[in-house]
């Protein structure tokens, strides 16, 4: 099947930084991009979703300043979570698809620690 | 808007018996399509099995089935002979047509006894 390469899979900052976090997708040309957050035990949350050459469209209560994304290419998302709090601190993950109706392949996921 | 309801936060199972992971759903979108993914400690989202709404026949993917009741709005993940290796969270999560987003369920936690 296709693959989606993210990383980095794991990173650890200092609070007041800000970390970008790539998915690229190896074999297919993604159109859309989806970016989900799940904490420890919890299930997936969808942050935004990102069509390649438009802005991304946030889901209520995700903060598009603090979460920039970015999906300039067909084969390139960047997460970046600017000024990170330690509530931050989460597993972030990647999918994308060709198509709506399409398959979905999910990255490996980027596990954020922010001290 | 659609919902995603697995109500099981915890099963238990022995190797080589099969187990059952309920899964119910809600959506006003007469196409949907319904997915089931395994996630490991490691974190990796694994593809499982995938039932479209119009689909006559139950999913069929190796040892996983997926007993899709659709009057019911259920689609319960069926593992048979299960393995050590199965022990993971599994998620239910379902596409409208009508957008491409997918939304998942809590999650079950699966675990295989020896």
């Amino acid at each position: 099947g296709a693959v989606v390469s993210q990383h980095p899979s794991r990173v650890i900052c200092k609070s007041g930084t800000s970390v970008k976090i790539e998915c690229r997708s190896l074999d297919f040309q993604a159109t859309t991009m989806f970016w989900y957050r799940q904490f420890p035990k919890q299930s997936l949350m969808l942050m935004a979703t990102s069509n390649e050459g438009s802005k991304a469209t946030y889901e209520q209560g995700v903060e598009k300043d603090k979460f920039l994304i970015n999906h300039a290419s067909l084969t390139l998302s960047t997460l970046t979570v600017t000024s990170a709090h330690p509530e931050d601190s989460s597993f972030y993950i990647c999918s994308g698809t060709v198509s709506n109706t399409g398959e979905l392949f999910f990255g490996e996921g980027s596990r954020l620690t922010v001290l | 808007a659609q919902k995603i309801t697995q109500t099981q936060p915890g099963m238990f199972v022995q190797e080589k018996e099969a187990v059952t992971l309920d899964c119910t759903y809600d959506t006003s979108d007469p196409s949907y399509g319904l997915f089931w993914y395994k996630q490991p400690s490691s974190g990796e989202m694994i593809f499982l099995i995938y039932q479209g709404s119009y689909d006559q026949q139950n999913a069929t993917e190796g040892r996983y089935s997926l007993n899709f009741q659709k009057a019911r709005k259920s689609a319960n993940l069926v593992i048979s002979a299960s393995q050590l290796g199965d022990s993971a969270m599994y998620f239910c999560a379902m596409r409208e047509t009508s957008g491409s987003r997918l939304t998942f369920g809590e999650g079950t936690q699966l675990t295989v006894n020896p």
